[in-house]
């Protein structure tokens, strides 16, 4: 049984285009994210929900969309691709926001 | 703000060596600290972490790290390498109070040579 689970796992798409990344957890987790990880590996939190509420929306584009139909799911939806949206998306989910992370395999997104 | 560096990007030690991986933060509060691994194309997983209980932490495939609060350090060890130790390693401090996020380090990429 997977944990946190991720689709689609590689993404590779033109400029311009508008896609989304789907997240659920079975873990029964209140507070779900997603991270954007770098080519050189830096992890940069982007979202945070907490039962379906978004509690942290650090510095993204606005072409960055979360939704969260409830607390089991976060979607991350992307408007108007750029070449600088290249970079691995993890989602991860926790009971609380103090506690223990678990994330999912990653979505390697390609924008060409 | 609470903030998390880790000296050296990128460790490398032999086979049976000792693993040293150096973590310091910075908290206005004690605050819970994490070790993550994160192997080759894979998502990150837990391997330990301190939430104000014991200062020594004994996790997974061998690794242990120690709260020092006078150092506002938590560094990861592991007596003797192993090939498959091979990964990228995040620590990482949670936030305490409501205004405050999880941040995670820069990470350090450790390479065991043969």
């Amino acid at each position: 049984d997977t944990a946190v689970s991720q689709t689609p796992k590689y993404l590779v798409t033109q400029m311009g285009n508008d896609k989304s990344i789907k997240c659920e957890q079975n873990l029964g987790h209140d507070t779900m994210y997603w991270y954007k990880q770098d080519s050189k590996k830096f992890l940069k939190i982007m979202f945070s929900y907490n039962n379906k509420e978004l509690i942290i929306n650090e510095t993204v584009p606005n072409r960055f969309s979360p939704k969260s139909p409830d607390k089991a799911h976060l979607n991350l939806h992307i408007n108007s691709l750029e070449l600088g949206d290249s970079a691995v998306y993890f989602c991860a989910s926790s009971p609380t926001r103090m506690e223990t992370q678990y994330f999912g395999p990653g979505t390697r997104l390609l924008v060409l | 703000a609470q903030s998390v560096t880790q000296l050296g990007s990128h460790v490398s030690v032999s086979e049976g060596a000792l693993v040293l991986l150096r973590c310091n933060y910075s908290s206005s509060v004690p605050p819970y600290l994490f070790w993550y691994v994160q192997y080759p194309n894979q998502g990150l997983q837990l391997l330990l972490k301190y939430t104000s209980a014991a200062t020594l932490v004994k996790g997974i495939n061998g690794f242990e790290a120690e709260f020092k609060k006078s150092e506002t350090s938590f560094h990861l060890t592991k007596p003797s390498a192993h090939m498959s130790d091979a990964a990228e390693y995040f620590c990482a401090v949670s936030p305490r109070d409501y205004g405050q996020n999880f941040v995670f380090g820069p990470g350090t990429r450790l390479s065991v040579l043969p």
